[in-house]
């Protein structure tokens, strides 16, 4: 079946444009989850939703970040105003529920780099 | 705040060589640990879980230590195919990060 899907798969954008990032996740999967990780480094958690809702927000690094999800499927991450220190790639993955145990799927990443 | 610590290496091991991966976690709540796998330049993907007795997966065996908190990861007889960031991944249990915590990850570079 198919897998998570992002898009756009690579994003050059200029410094203080905005960016819209989308998420696909495997349908009826119910859990749904952002992660930044720059060159070389770690996964960085970003935000997660349990359907449409995102219990803590508190993982967005800055004001700048925004992140949506609609009939509990598709999942926009929103950068403002983008600084370089965005560049990143930013993955989402996805699992059937909250449960411990559930494995997360993760999507191809969007490649994302601020000029 | 709740952590998943590794060394993040490089190990730079022969083919045919037996590697040795490990990992703390800091909260004595969790009750689910993975190994997820990194290859350069792509998404993590699930290598296997980590269950209380241990567990075997062919070449690799994961191990548990829950009164150290600690888990294992145990590569036999390298391939070059091995080569990859290996993260330990720990539940999230009562926290707020949805529902796993990843360590930054090990790397493992296997020479021929």
């Amino acid at each position: 079946g198919a897998g998570v899907s992002q898009s756009p798969s690579n994003k050059v954008t200029e410094k203080g444009k905005d960016v819209e990032l989308r998420c696909d996740p495997i349908s009826g999967h119910t859990a749904l989850y952002w992660y930044r990780q720059r060159l070389g480094q770690g996964l960085e958690f970003l935000i997660y939703f349990q359907g449409n809702s995102a219990p803590d927000k508190s993982g967005l690094p800055s004001d700048r970040f925004s992140a949506e999800r609609t009939g509990e499927s598709v999942s926009t991450l929103t950068i403002q105003r983008t600084q370089q220190e965005d560049s990143a790639v930013y993955l989402c993955a996805s699992s059937m529920g909250l449960v411990s145990y559930n494995e997360q799927f993760f999507g191809p990443g969007t490649r994302l780099t601020v000029l | 705040r709740k952590e998943v610590e590794q060394d993040p290496g490089p190990f730079n091991v022969p083919e045919g060589a037996t590697v040795a991966f490990n990992c703390t976690y800091s909260n004595s709540a969790s009750q689910s640990f993975f190994w997820y796998r990194q290859d350069c330049r792509k998404e993590p993907k699930l290598l296997m879980s980590v269950y209380s007795s241990g567990n075997e997966d062919g070449r690799f065996t994961a191990q548990l230590n829950r009164a150290s908190q600690y888990i294992s990861l145990l590569i036999r007889d390298s391939k070059l195919s091995d080569s990859a960031t290996y993260l330990c991944v720990v539940n999230d249990y009562g926290g707020s990060q949805g529902n796993l915590i990843f360590g930054k990850g090990t790397k493992l570079s296997v020479k021929p």
